[in-house]
């Protein structure tokens, strides 16, 4: 079946630090994948996406990774700070399809 | 441009009431989405429409109820609250099925 999974529910690291967080997919025709954050008491942000034509995109302080041949999807955070503190949520969607698919996320501490 | 906004914020039902939760948006996006969060879980999608008039069922609808009467607004509705239903909801919209999906700040519901 369908499933995007997160292989750590949290994660803790000092600040200045980078952050790795990781998430699993099995729907081998997903085609677009996003990475949201979501603050206590707020809605999911968008941070990043990647397409499956590609292996790596870069964003302000963020770096998606896509890893299709073992169907894993990772987020680095550069220089984590106190305000990176939040659940991250990866996300995966078929494009010819209507449903995304979220995991259940990681929460990430960041400690000063 | 305040994006996706949701009415109420929070809200206590008791068993058997019915309530309607409204979202709107300003960034005339044809797709807009109704998701429900809870705890340890991802986002689940109760109901979905891919433009004004037209809605269709996610993956848990049981109980819930939809309206796209104009384009920037999308209604969830529920007839008979049962407390199965107390959750996190939060609507989304999106430009098109392939892209990043703009959340609201959600609406704690509790079914008591």
């Amino acid at each position: 079946g369908e499933s995007v999974g997160l292989h750590l529910p949290t994660l803790s690291v000092q600040e200045g630090d980078n952050s790795i967080i990781n998430c699993a997919y099995s729907n081998s025709a997903s085609d677009y994948f996003i990475w949201y954050k979501q603050e206590s008491g707020k809605g999911p942000q968008f941070i990043i996406d990647i397409r499956s034509n590609m292996d790596k995109r870069q964003g302000q302080r963020v770096t998606v990774l896509l890893n299709k041949t073992v169907k894993h999807l990772s987020l680095q955070i550069a220089a984590t700070q106190p305000g990176d503190s939040a659940v991250y949520f990866c996300a995966e969607n078929h494009t010819g399809g209507f449903k995304t698919i979220f995991g259940a996320g990681t929460r990430l501490f960041v400690k000063a | 441009n305040a994006g996706v906004t949701q009415t109420p914020k929070f809200r206590v039902l008791k068993t058997g009431q019915s309530m309607t939760l409204l979202c709107a948006q300003d960034m005339n996006h044809e797709y807009m989405y109704w998701y429900r969060q809870d705890p340890g879980m991802g986002l689940r999608l109760i109901h979905y429409s891919v433009g004004e008039g037209t809605t269709a069922k996610g993956e848990v609808p049981d109980g819930y109820n939809v309206s796209r009467l104009k384009k920037q607004n999308f209604l969830l509705g529920l007839e008979s609250a049962a407390p199965s239903q107390t959750s996190v909801y939060f609507c989304a919209s999106s430009y098109d099925r392939g892209y990043e999906q703009y959340f609201g700040p959600g609406t704690r519901l509790t079914v008591t």
